[in-house]
Order: C-alpha cells, then structure tokens, then sequence
C-alpha cells in the first residue's frame, strides 16, 4: 500500500513569488492534514481538510490556503512568498475524523531566497 | 493554550544503554498523546497512541507510559537503528490538530 505522497520534494523561490505543493493521501483516506515544520518553532498546524471542506485551521497568515479535491488530493498555497517560509511541509492523512492516527509524507522542502 | 515540553533536547546512549525520554504537557481534556519518530529526511512515523493515565504500550525495544501530567518513552538495550529524533504530540479538547513537542534527537552509538 503506497503511503502518503508529496511533490515537489524540494522547491526553491525567491520573495514575493507563490508557490502550490501537493499531496496524495494514502488510498481510502479522505482526511488531509498539513503542517509546517522549522528548527526554531518544530511542527505547526496550518488545516486540515476532510471531504473537500476545511475542517480546522492554524494560527498562519491568509497568505497560506489549502484545498482537497474529490479524490481526497490536496494541495497547500502560499502567496508572497516571504523568508520566513522557509520550511519543511508535511501532508499527513487519516482514514477518517474518528481516526486518531496520522500518516505522515516525507514533506516538500521549500526555501525562499 | 496547549504546551507540550520534551526533555531532554538531545540524548547519546551506547548501545545496549537502557534510557527513558520525557514529554511534559499541559492542556486542558486530553483525547490522546502521541508518540512519533522521525529520521533525516523524512516525515515523523507512528509509534503509539495513549489516552488515559496509567496506560502503557510497547514495541520491540519502545515502551510508552502515560500519568496526568507527563509522558516517557522508555527505550530497552537501544541499537544504532533506534537513532532518529522522537516527537511527542497532544490532541486536546475539541481540537482536532496535534500540538508537537519539540522533539528528543536520539544518538545511540556502537
């Protein structure tokens, strides 16, 4: 069974650009989660999306968005790129709401110069 | 406001060296404490779920033990493979997010 699924695995930008990365859930669950993880502040919760919706967000400018399609893929957003951006995003999903346990991807390393 | 504390920040052990990794946490209605392991490169990977205190749960050399206020990961006769960073995370209230720790990076030397 393939696991979660992240592209680009590494991404470089520079400030004021935007940037989409994806994510593939593992097959069958339909809860997508994402988080941002740096050496200073560790991981972070940015949303989670279930069902096409956003269920839940993090404490993160709306210069980051998020959405999940039909098949349970989602993709995260972030405009105006600033260097504070810089980090490693994890996709993570679950069978379902109910289901306690998340399944990290190997994340996309973004770096804005 | 959700505070998870691990302790200690990194740890070097020689194999065979039996030790236990601490995560503090205070929050208000625990749903569950996690416990992730994540090596260079790649995403953090599932080790256990606890809910109420006094629960245990083991894996090879990995056991997890949970009280009202902290959390350990005891680690048994440890091997080179056990090195990799150790995250503790809290799901609290009616959030559905977990809150991370900042993490225990674990060396454990041949």
């Amino acid at each position: 069974k393939a696991g979660v699924t992240q592209t680009p695995r590494y991404l470089i930008k520079t400030r004021g650009q935007q940037v989409t990365l994806s994510c593939s859930p593992i097959s069958g669950h339909r809860s997508v989660s994402w988080y941002q993880q740096t050496p200073g502040q560790g991981l972070q919760f940015l949303f989670e999306y279930f069902s096409e919706t956003q269920r839940n967000k993090g404490n993160f400018p709306g210069r980051f968005s998020g959405r999940q399609f039909s098949n349970s893929r989602s993709e995260m957003n972030v405009s105006t790129l600033e260097l504070g951006d810089s980090a490693l995003y994890l996709c993570a999903s679950s069978k379902d709401r109910v289901n306690e346990k998340l399944f990290f991807g190997s994340g996309t390393q973004l770096s804005v110069l | 406001e959700d505070q998870v504390t691990q302790s200690p920040e990194a740890l070097r052990l020689q194999e065979g060296e039996s030790s236990s990794l601490n995560c503090s946490y205070t929050v208000s209605g625990l749903r569950g404490l996690f416990w992730y392991r994540q090596d260079p490169g790649k995403g953090p990977e599932f080790l256990f779920t606890l809910y109420s205190a006094g629960e245990e749960k083991e894996k090879e050399r990995l056991k997890a033990t949970l009280t009202k206020k902290e959390s350990f990961l005891h680690i048994t006769a440890p091997k080179p493979e056990d090195s990799a960073t150790y995250l503790c995370a809290v799901r609290a209230g009616s959030a559905r997010q977990l809150t991370f720790g900042s993490g225990t990076q674990l060396t454990v030397l041949p």
